[in-house]
């Protein structure tokens, strides 16, 4: 079964850019959809965005200038870069796995998620 | 942009039905589906396509969608469940979550 792990560096300061990566066993990144959702603490769910076809990507129009995501085959990995954080980027930051694609699909499963927290 | 709508708090008592709502412009024309988000845990999938269970997930959850509203409801609801619990639908290939249900079983 697909397994997700999330990695990165925990502590960002502000005006620079957060890098997190998702490692992904049991399954391979070259199929399928792989997401990024964040969720600052004490708040809900927000989807950043998604990769697909080993290159293609679909972004949170709200997000989308300050967003990149990125997948490498080679290592089963796929990355987010957000641009330009501020205190309101502070979130805890999973990966997941949709496997049916726009319209229809639904996330499963998340990784455990890593805090992400935006300081000087 | 579209929006999810979901009470902020539901409370059930244990063996009771708890249903949690989730509204939006048109939902039924769209497929939704539910997570289930207990403290420091990551979401699980509980309901996909409106109605559908993963496999693993209890018979007492269950899933509707029709008009303007989807509906979670949990029946004979027990001490377990008590969570945090999502609706997401896409729109325009985008992904909408709402903004969550705290469930208390008291």
């Amino acid at each position: 079964q697909v397994q997700l792990q999330e990695s990165g560096p925990g502590l960002v300061k502000p005006s620079e850019t957060l890098s997190l990566t998702c490692t992904v066993s049991g399954g391979s990144t070259s199929s399928y959809y792989w997401s990024w959702i964040r969720q600052p603490p004490g708040k809900g769910l927000e989807w950043i965005g998604y990769i697909y076809n080993s290159g293609s990507t679909n972004y949170n129009p709200s997000l989308k200038s300050r967003v990149t995501i990125s997948v490498d085959t080679t290592k089963n990995q796929f990355s987010l870069k957000l641009s330009a954080v501020t205190a309101a980027d502070t979130a805890v930051y999973y990966c997941a796995s949709n496997r049916v694609g726009p319209s229809r699909g639904w996330f499963d499963p998340w990784g455990q998620g890593t805090l992400v927290t935006v300081s000087s | 942009s579209y929006e999810l709508t979901q009470p902020p708090s539901v409370s059930v008592s244990p063996g009771q039905t708890a249903s949690i709502t989730c509204s939006g412009d048109r939902l039924g024309g769209k497929y939704a589906c539910w997570y289930q988000q207990k403290p420091g845990q990551s979401p699980v999938l509980v309901i996909y396509q409106n109605n559908k269970r993963p496999s693993g997930i209890p018979e007492r959850f269950s899933g509707s969608n029709s008009g303007n509203t989807a509906t979670l409801t949990i029946s004979g609801t027990q001490a377990m469940d008590e969570a945090d619990y999502y609706c997401q639908a896409w729109d325009s290939s985008t992904v909408v979550f709402g903004g969550g249900t705290k469930l208390t079983v008291l």
